[in-house]
């Protein structure tokens, strides 16, 4: 198993650019989700999801979308960059079924993302 | 908003040590959940401690959780050179439609040789 994987790794952008930070994940779960990463701030979700065809809104979604379609991706969205969107991205999934609910959670490595 | 706050926010400590990090939080939990982050990487899961556990074991590591008074401790004992890295409690709660884990803002250690 890959287990989470993230990419890319780094991106610069300009502001007002788009991108779309991919995560897929090989584990069959349910539940995946993305947080973004700040100094002194811990981790804060942003968008999660359920299952395919299910998202809704973490902590602090604006400026991000997020869609399921397949239960392996789950890409990240930014439609129109900010310098306040500079951060470190991090997707995790979990399975989410009561019968094998597992709270831990397995996060990729990460993209780091500087918004000029 | 965090529902973990952890302290100290970094910790120094000589090699074989033990170091111990303390974790706060606000709200009613369903676990509480310690994951280590060493630089540039994401993190990793160590150890979970359920609602109505008091205390747990992994190897060197030691998880108490006080529900009373809302707070949660991690003992590293015998600490050594790659137990450096940032230590983050997470607390697992029911929220609108399923359960979220809700992360503090860490703990940097470094274990000096």
């Amino acid at each position: 198993n890959a287990g989470v994987t993230q990419t890319p790794k780094f991106q610069v952008l300009k502001t007002g650019q788009s991108m779309t930070l991919q995560c897929a994940q090989d584990m069959n779960h349910e539940y995946m989700s993305w947080y973004r990463q700040d100094p002194g701030m811990g981790l804060r979700l942003i968008h999660y999801s359920v299952g395919a065809g299910i998202t809704d809104q973490g902590e602090v979604p604006n400026g991000y979308n997020v869609s399921r379609s397949t239960t392996e991706d789950f890409p990240l969205r930014l439609l129109s960059a900010a310098p306040s969107q500079t951060s470190v991205y991090f997707c995790a999934s979990r399975p989410s079924r009561v019968w094998e609910r597992e709270e831990t959670q397995y996060f990729g490595p990460g993209t780091r993302l500087l918004v000029l | 908003s965090q529902q973990g706050e952890e302290d100290p926010q970094a910790l120094s400590i000589q090699e074989g040590e033990n170091a111990t990090m303390n974790c706060s939080y606000k709200t009613s939990i369903n676990n509480l959940q310690w994951y280590r982050q060493n630089s540039g990487r994401g993190l990793v899961h160590l150890i979970l401690i359920r609602s109505n556990e008091r205390e747990k074991h992994s190897g060197r590591l030691r998880v108490t959780l006080d529900t009373s008074k809302k707070s949660s401790s991690l003992l590293i004992t015998a600490s050594r050179a790659a137990d450096t890295a940032s230590y983050f409690c997470a607390t697992d709660a029911w929220h609108s439609n399923d359960y979220k884990l809700s992360f503090g803002a860490g703990t940097t250690v470094t274990v000096r040789a």
